[in-house]
């Protein structure tokens, strides 16, 4: 059974840091892997996409990797705002299947 | 596209009642789930519908849950009886069987039992 794990469960730092979050995964026969992106009481933006045969996504000051080897993806966000305060999911598309697996996310916060 | 719509935002209800969530997918997309998110468990797939049929519902909690997809326009997610226990937000989405498979969601219905 696919299991995804979010690492850090939370993270705080100001205006302006580069930062990375981390994503695992246990069955590396993925077919896609998805960042979300959820504000507080709100449904989920998708931010990126990565498909298994890629190995980076950029949209702006978001990019995100994938290792399908190792089981792991990263999204790094530069220049970070107070407006990027979120909760940030990510979710695997396990080959063979429809279904998303997600990450219990990170909540990042970042001061001015 | 408006994307996926979900009703009713919000619901509030007492144990025991029935309560039924609705949802419509984006127009031309093939795939409809339906997911639930706790604090204390994530975000977890109930069931999904491949051109209106039922695939895979293991992650239905009990059979106090059903779902039905009547036509590509429309599911709706039903809890008879509902419980305390059963308050969580509950999201649909859908997709399309194509080189990408990206869901997109809708914005959610946030469901509390009494």
């Amino acid at each position: 059974k696919q299991e995804v794990t979010q690492i850090p469960a939370a993270l705080s730092v100001p205006e302006g840091e580069n930062l990375v979050l981390n994503c695992s995964f246990t069955d590396s026969a993925i077919y896609n892997l998805q960042w979300f992106r959820q504000d507080p009481g709100k449904g989920l933006t998708s931010l990126l996409l990565i498909q298994s045969s890629q190995r980076e996504q950029t949209s702006g000051r978001l990019n995100a990797s994938l290792d399908k080897s190792s089981g792991r993806s990263t999204l790094y966000i530069a220049a970070s705002q107070p407006g990027d305060s979120a909760t940030y999911l990510c979710a695997v598309l396990n080959s063979g299947y429809s279904t998303l697996t997600f990450g219990k996310g990170t909540m990042l916060l970042v001061s001015p | 596209d408006a994307g996926v719509i979900q009703s009713p935002r919000h619901e509030v209800t007492e144990m025991g009642q029935e309560v039924t969530l609705r949802c419509k997918p984006i127009s031309g997309h093939d795939y409809l789930f339906w997911y639930r998110q706790t604090m204390m468990r994530g975000l977890e797939l109930l069931i999904y519908f491949n051109n209106n049929v039922p695939i895979d519902d293991s992650g239905m909690p009990e059979d106090r849950f059903s779902a039905k997809m009547p036509n590509a326009s429309f599911s709706t997610l039903k809890i008879q009886p509902s419980e305390p226990r059963d308050s969580a937000v509950y999201f649909c989405a859908s997709s399309f069987r194509g080189e990408r498979n990206e869901q997109f969601f809708g914005p959610g219905t946030r469901l509390t039992v009494l």
